[in-house]
C-alpha cells in the first residue's frame, strides 16, 4: 500500500457544486496533516492544515479520519476559480512531508 | 510572508554538464527541502537539510547533491546530469519540522 493515496480525478463539478476528496494514508503514527492547492505550472501552496477535530475555512472543510486513516477536504459552492489540483500531505516521523499525488478539480459553467 | 526563490525558472542544460540549482528563503527557517515533482509520480523528496552544514537523503537522492553552507541558501546540484533528470525541481522550507513547508515557484530543468 503506498504511504499516501489520492483519486487523480479529474472531478468535474458544475459551479455551486459541493465536492470533497478524500486522501488515505498507511503510517498510523502520522501527527501533521496538511492540503495544498496547486495550479498549473505553479508551485504547491498551503490551502489548510488538517485538525484532529477538524477545521473550516470559509467554504472549505477539513476533516481528520484516524481509525480509517484518512484525511478530506469538502469544497462548498464552487467557483471557476478553485479549479486546480489539490495535494494532501501528511508528516510521518522526523521532517519529512509525504505528498498525495493529488486530484485535479475542474469547475465549469 | 514567507517567500522563497529559485535562481531560474526555466534552465536547458546538456547530458554530462554539472548542474547547480540554487533556493533562498528570507523567513530564517532551518529546514529545507529539494523536491522534484512529475506527471504520475507526484512530489519526491531529494535531499532536505535541518541546519547548515547538514543534509539528510529523501526518497531518490541518487544522482544528486546538495549543500548548505549559510542557513538560508540551499542548493541542488546535479554532477553530471542525465536525460532522466528532466523535471520541475521544487525547493521549500519550513521552521520547524512539524510545521508547514512554503514553496519555491520551480525550476522546470530541461537535459538534452
Amino acid at each position: 500500500r503506498k504511504e499516501v493515496e489520492q483519486d487523480p480525478g479529474p472531478f468535474n463539478v458544475p459551479e455551486g457544486a459541493t465536492v470533497a476528496f478524500n486522501c488515505t494514508y498507511s503510517n498510523s503514527a502520522s501527527q501533521s496533516f496538511f492540503w495544498y492547492r496547486q495550479d498549473c505550472r505553479k508551485e504547491p501552496k498551503l490551502l489548510m492544515s488538517v485538525y484532529s477535530s477538524g477545521n473550516e475555512d470559509g467554504r472549505f472543510t477539513a476533516q481528520l479520519n484516524r481509525a480509517s486513516q484518512y484525511i478530506s477536504l469538502l469544497i462548498r459552492d464552487s467557483k471557476l476559480s478553485d479549479s486546480a489540483t489539490y495535494l494532501c500531505a501528511l508528516q510521518g516521523g522526523g521532517n519529512k512531508l509525504t505528498f498525495g499525488t493529488g486530484t485535479q478539480l475542474k469547475v465549469e459553467l | 510572508d514567507v517567500k522563497v526563490t529559485q535562481s531560474s525558472r526555466y534552465l536547458v542544460k546538456r547530458t554530462g554538464e554539472k548542474v547547480f540549482l540554487e533556493c533562498v528563503q528570507d523567513m530564517d527557517h532551518e529546514n529545507m527541502f529539494w523536491y522534484r515533482q512529475d506527471p504520475g509520480l507526484g512530489l519526491r523528496l531529494i535531499y532536505f537539510s535541518y541546519d547548515v552544514k547538514m543534509k539528510e537523503k529523501g526518497d531518490i537522492p541518487e544522482g544528486y547533491s546538495v549543500s548548505r553552507e549559510k542557513k538560508e541558501r540551499f542548493s541542488l546540484i546535479l554532477e553530471s546530469a542525465s536525460t532522466n533528470q528532466t523535471s520541475m525541481y521544487l525547493c521549500a522550507s519550513s521552521l520547524g519540522a512539524q510545521d508547514t513547508q512554503y514553496f519555491g515557484p520551480g525550476t522546470r530543468l530541461t537535459v538534452l
